[in-house]
């Protein structure tokens, strides 16, 4: 069965980076997509980008261009997001998110999520 | 970016009750819309995809509808697990963006 598997959660002050993974079984990693999504307390949630686990390219959206960075690791199925120059309002449950193999942007198994809290 | 907005911000419904979960995109997104279910403390879960297809594995009283910026998800008969906040996401173009939810109480 698909299992996206995260690491746990963190506690950063602001200012600090963060580096967060998640390791996919149960289906071929290379032939998927992953997206990084995450929700900030009581809100909906918010798509930060994409990273294409074959090639390993990525597309951020524009709001974390410059402060996130999208890798993979195909000898281990493991995608990691780093969130660097982090604030308080950073502070969020960091989900990630497979994409639907037919269509894009659609979001068909997810991360259990890891929450990160950015406090001095 | 494509606002989503949701109506009602929340709702309480009796146990078999007909459900209608309201979504509207701010620019036209076809059928590009997809509706998840949330529960406290856990990731959300993928019911609808393409605004009317069930995703596999989800019961039949789901159902949604629409095309271009006015879409619904309909519960046709309330159950006590269907307790959760419901989000549609647009999969038109980048950034994906989410509504705001409708939280769901039994």
């Amino acid at each position: 069965q698909v299992q996206l598997v995260q690491s746990g959660g963190e506690v950063k002050k602001p200012g600090a980076s963060v580096k967060v993974s998640c390791k996919a079984s149960g289906y071929t990693f290379t032939s998927y997509y992953l997206h990084w999504v995450r929700q900030a307390p009581g809100q909906g949630p918010e798509w930060m980008g994409i990273i294409n686990s074959s090639g390993g390219g990525t597309s951020y959206a524009q709001k974390f261009q410059g402060r996130v960075t999208m890798t993979r690791d195909t000898s281990t199925s493991t995608v990691y997001m780093e969130l660097t120059r982090l604030r308080s309002d950073d502070t969020a449950v960091y989900y990630c998110a497979r994409e639907d193999g037919a269509v894009a942007g659609i979001f068909d198994f997810w991360g259990q999520g890891t929450l990160v809290t950015v406090s001095s | 970016d494509i606002q989503m907005t949701q109506s009602p911000s929340s709702l309480s419904a009796s146990v078999g009750d007909r459900v209608t979960l309201t979504c509207r995109a701010g620019h036209p997104i076809t059928t590009h819309l997809n509706w998840y279910q949330q529960k406290p403390g856990k990731a959300p879960n993928l019911l609808i995809y393409a605004a009317s297809s069930l995703q596999s594995g989800v019961p039949s009283r789901f159902s949604g509808s629409g095309s271009g910026t006015h879409f619904t998800l309909i519960i046709s008969s309330l159950q006590p697990e269907d307790s959760a906040t419901y989000y549609c996401q647009q999969s038109y173009n980048t950034p994906y963006t989410f509504g705001q939810g409708t939280k769901v109480e039994i």
